[in-house]
């Protein structure tokens, strides 16, 4: 089944403790793509990845690493967790931006990561 | 960056109403997506439309464009309690991310 997997995906944590949130998709995908989701403010982006070793800011990456090491993996990295990243985080993928099916950029979300920090 | 903003921010019909959501946007755009949520979960892809068609169908779904007044309508006839969920235009302008609004929260009351 084509799918993009996150784990973990519930964690409780506290101030300072690095932490991962793993990301992979099945699809060949080229994009990929983390947002988080606050109640009031919708779907902000982290960080977004067109390649392989291709990675830029979204509109929030501040507190945030990630890297794309390979094709199918995308995994968010919170080197020094404060609780204002407290939230819902989002990994999805595409073709790309113009490409596949569709020739646009359709995304396909992972199930979500709830993350609180303590 | 917020470029498409829904309107309501909440719905509330009775199952069997039409359910009519607006998005608004500021630039222009390649296409507009519709996703849907199911409380807590990830986004669904529902339908696009691109910025030289006027009107998409896909079920009970009827997706309008006006590029001129840049704006957009979602359209769900004939809802039913599964329709609840939030609702959430995303606008694509070609070689940049998706830009996602607020979302509507529609729901459907049996």
């Amino acid at each position: 089944e084509a799918q993009v997997t996150q784990n973990p995906r519930y964690l409780i944590t506290v101030t300072g403790k690095k932490l991962t949130v793993t990301c992979s998709q099945n699809m060949n995908h080229e994009y990929m793509s983390w947002y988080r989701q606050d109640p009031g403010l919708g779907l902000r982006q982290i960080y977004y990845s067109m390649n392989v070793e291709v990675t830029d800011k979204g509109d929030v990456p501040e507190g945030y690493k990630v890297s794309r090491k390979e094709k199918r993996n995308f995994p968010l990295i919170l080197e020094s967790p404060s609780p204002n990243q407290t939230s819902l985080y989002f990994c999805a993928s595409s073709f790309s931006l113009a490409g596949g099916p569709w020739g646009a950029n359709v995304l396909t979300f992972g199930a979500g990561s709830r993350l609180t920090v303590l | 960056s917020q470029q498409g903003e829904e309107d309501p921010q909440a719905l509330s019909i009775q199952e069997g109403e039409n359910a009519t959501m607006n998005c608004s946007y500021k630039t222009s755009i390649n296409n507009l997506q519709w996703y849907r949520q199911n409380s807590g979960r990830g986004l669904v892809h529902l339908i696009l439309i691109r910025s030289n068609e006027r009107e998409k169908h896909s079920g009970r779904l009827r997706v309008t464009l006006d590029t001129s007044k840049k704006s957009s309508s979602l359209l769900i006839t004939a809802s039913r309690a599964a329709d609840t969920a939030s609702y959430f235009c995303a606008t694509d302008m070609g070689n940049t991310p998706l830009v996602f609004g607020k979302g509507t929260r529609l729901s459907v009351i049996a």
